[in-house]
């Protein structure tokens, strides 16, 4: 299975950006979002769709409809922008396969 | 406190060989998935292996397939990534990470610092 995302969403501070993530699998395969900030290790932000992580901001949430994931991000704050990726597995032999990614810009 | 060490990057000429090394502390690695994940200079992520926990099945990438062998040491709590066949399209810091579960198909919850290899001449 592929996953698409658009390359780059825009936000002001304290609105609200959604990141969708497509792919046929999605529905199947749970979907999994991180977060990556320049020089650093990604870091699981929501698991199994719309599970927030335990320490990770009440703004962030999920959901998934049919094949198609979304990531929203609440309130937006300037710690906020970072490269988005989602994450499922990717069929029969290949556990798992990333989105292209979303870079979140705080305008 | 879980702890990833990533080691063994660094400088290799194409058609070179490399080993990676992960070395974990903090939980039972016997238990959990661990996988290799690289990140090309300005691109996004790749998954290349996977090692199952509890004994589990390896697999591979279909671009890395007969090139990289990915191996766990329980007994060390150490991941292995060998790499062989080094191209110029390898050339990417490489993520050591760990899945939620022993099965593999879930997601990584723990991450190492990454280390990156780069192949030239």
């Amino acid at each position: 299975y592929e996953l698409t995302q658009p390359p780059s969403v825009s936000v002001s501070p304290g609105q609200t950006a959604r990141i969708t993530c497509s792919g046929d699998g999605l529905g199947k395969e749970y979907a999994y979002w991180y977060q990556q900030k320049p020089g650093q290790a990604p870091v699981l932000v929501i698991y199994r769709d719309s599970e927030r992580r335990s320490g990770i901001a009440e703004r962030f949430s999920a959901s998934t409809s049919g094949t198609i994931a979304t990531l929203t991000i609440s309130g937006v704050q300037a710690e906020d922008e970072a490269d988005y990726y989602c994450q499922s597995g990717g069929g029969r032999g290949i556990p798992y396969v990333f989105g292209p990614g979303t870079t979140v810009t705080v305008l | 406190e879980v702890q990833v060490v990533q080691s063994g990057g660094g400088l290799v000429q194409p058609g070179g060989s490399l080993r990676l090394s992960c070395k974990v502390s903090g939980f039972n690695f016997n238990l959990y998935a661990m996988s290799w994940v690289r990140q090309a200079p300005g691109k996004g992520l790749e998954w290349v292996s996977t090692s199952g926990g509890n004994g589990g099945g390896t697999y591979h990438a279909e671009s890395m397939r007969g090139r990289f062998t990915i191996s766990r040491d329980n007994s060390k709590n150490t991941l292995y990534l060998q790499m062989s066949a080094l191209r110029a399209d390898d050339t990417a810091k490489y993520f050591c990470a760990r899945d939620v579960t022993p099965a593999a198909y879930g997601a990584f919850d723990v991450w190492g610092q990454g280390t990156i290899v780069t192949v030239s001449s």
